[in-house]
């Protein structure tokens, strides 16, 4: 069982380029989730997917995009990369049965150069 | 909107000891909490949640508190290992909302 699996694990880009994130989860959890991890700044959340079909923004959105393409996979894509876009990203997948313990990929770590 | 805050970013503790991290959360509609702990390198895992209607709840050397009337929760970890060395986040939410909010963390070091 993989659980949630991101790629790439690493990424440079440069400044103006784009690029799509991929993320799938084999759990069948309903929820998927974006966040980037700044130093100092936690989890902060780009977009997330309740159910399949449906996508929100979070907290900081702006500069990306997602498609929640089937259940189980949600990719995030940058249009035009910038320099504050470095972060580390993490996908999370989850579903509500009593609990709410989201299970989050291993990150990939992106940096704009 | 929701925040969630960590009191300190930092902590260090000596092995065997007692380590208690603390968070404070600014919504009182907030019905669900939970504890992450993300080692180096790794993305965050779970480590154990609580709901309003209960003020304690133990794990395994683990144990979160909730005090709702100054919204305020802490997670205890006992006879801290050095596997215990992390960044630990709280988080709050609606237990009918679709996402969590989560705290800046706190880095936890362990003294040999």
């Amino acid at each position: 069982n993989a659980g949630v699996t991101q790629t790439p694990k690493f990424q440079v880009l440069k400044t103006g380029q784009s690029m799509t994130l991929q993320c799938a989860q084999d759990m069948n959890h309903n929820s998927m989730y974006w966040y980037r991890q700044d130093p100092g700044m936690g989890l902060r959340l780009i977009y997330y997917s309740a159910s399949e079909g449906t996508t929100d923004k979070g907290e900081v959105p702006n500069g990306y995009n997602v498609s929640r393409l089937n259940k189980r996979e949600f990719s995030l894509r940058l249009e035009s990369a910038a320099p504050s876009q470095t972060s580390v990203y993490f996908c999370a997948s989850s579903v509500w049965n009593g609990n709410y313990g989201y299970t989050f990929g291993s990150g990939t770590r992106l940096t704009v150069v | 909107g929701e925040s969630v805050g960590l009191h300190l970013p930092t902590l260090s503790v000596q092995e065997g000891d007692n380590s208690i991290i603390n968070c404070a959360y600014s919504n009182s509609a907030s019905d669900y909490f939970i504890w992450y702990k993300q080692e180096s390198g790794k993305g965050p895992q779970f480590i154990i949640d609580i709901r309003s209607n209960m003020d304690k709840r133990q794990g395994q050397r683990v144990t979160v508190l909730l005090n709702k009337t100054v919204k305020h929760l802490s997670l205890q970890i006992a006879a801290t290992q050095p596997g215990d060395s992390a960044v630990y986040f709280c988080a709050a939410m609606y237990s009918s909302a679709s996402k969590i909010i989560f705290g800046s963390g706190t880095r936890l070091s362990i003294r040999p």
